[in-house]
């Protein structure tokens, strides 16, 4: 129930893409979802996060996608750049659970120039 | 602001040895993170600290890590002795700590072990 599963693995997307990274998680309990942007050789860095009452949220060229009912939540990058190269980490956290991170598998984007 | 400091960068000990991991938090922030990325994975809670005190060391080997935040603010996490297995990214991270800003974890960049 503590888990969150991420897809897919990696992703290829061209240039002026589109990229989209899914996750989906079981604890209703969880009422804070953060995406993480990792570089080789970095710490995860926060990207956005969205809380349950809202079904979306935008910063830029990224925004968080959340349908509750399925308990689902996804990450677009719209006009995907070769910058955007990197891996995606989806999480949940719970003020009862300590505000504890349970992280996603990772997604491995490649953008292509 | 400073971000979340750590060290060493790198580290590569034989196993059965010793190894001992630094951070030093963001200023102000109540709440201290050590969190163990094995290649490919997602990282994976260790520890947590509120202040000096342990909130969460529930996924901690306890028989061969131990952390300590004596002043509430350096933290190390040692490992002794090394398996094969503890081979990972050992990150840390912070957070405010009360209220809303709990929920905001920043990392550091991480000390890449390597037991062999």
């Amino acid at each position: 129930q503590q888990q969150v599963k991420q897809s897919p693995q990696s992703l290829i997307v061209q240039k002026g893409g589109i990229s989209i990274i899914n996750c989906a998680y079981e604890n209703t309990a969880f009422d804070y979802f953060p995406w993480y942007q990792q570089f080789p050789g970095k710490g995860p860095a926060l990207l956005i996060a969205i809380r349950p009452d809202v079904s979306e949220k935008k910063e830029g060229r990224f925004t968080i996608s959340f349908n509750k009912s399925a308990k689902q939540f996804s990450l677009h990058i719209m006009d995907s750049q070769p910058g955007d190269s990197a891996t995606y980490f989806c999480a949940a956290s719970m003020e009862s659970g300590t505000y504890k991170y349970i992280f996603g598998t990772g997604t491995r984007l490649k953008v292509l120039a | 602001e400073a971000g979340v400091a750590q060290s060493p960068r790198y580290k590569i000990i034989e196993k059965r040895q010793s190894v001992a991991f630094w951070c030093n938090p963001i200023s102000g922030h109540a709440t201290l993170y050590w969190y163990q990325q094995i290649l490919g994975q997602g990282p994976k809670l260790l520890i947590q600290f509120q202040n000096n005190g342990v909130v969460d060391d529930s996924q901690l080997p306890k028989d061969r890590f131990s952390a300590e935040r004596l002043k509430g603010v350096d933290s190390t996490l040692k490992i002794q002795p090394a398996k094969l297995e503890d081979s990972a990214v050992y990150l840390c991270a912070s957070s405010f700590g009360t209220g809303s800003s709990s929920y905001e974890q920043y990392f550091g960049p991480g000390t890449r072990l390597t037991v062999t």
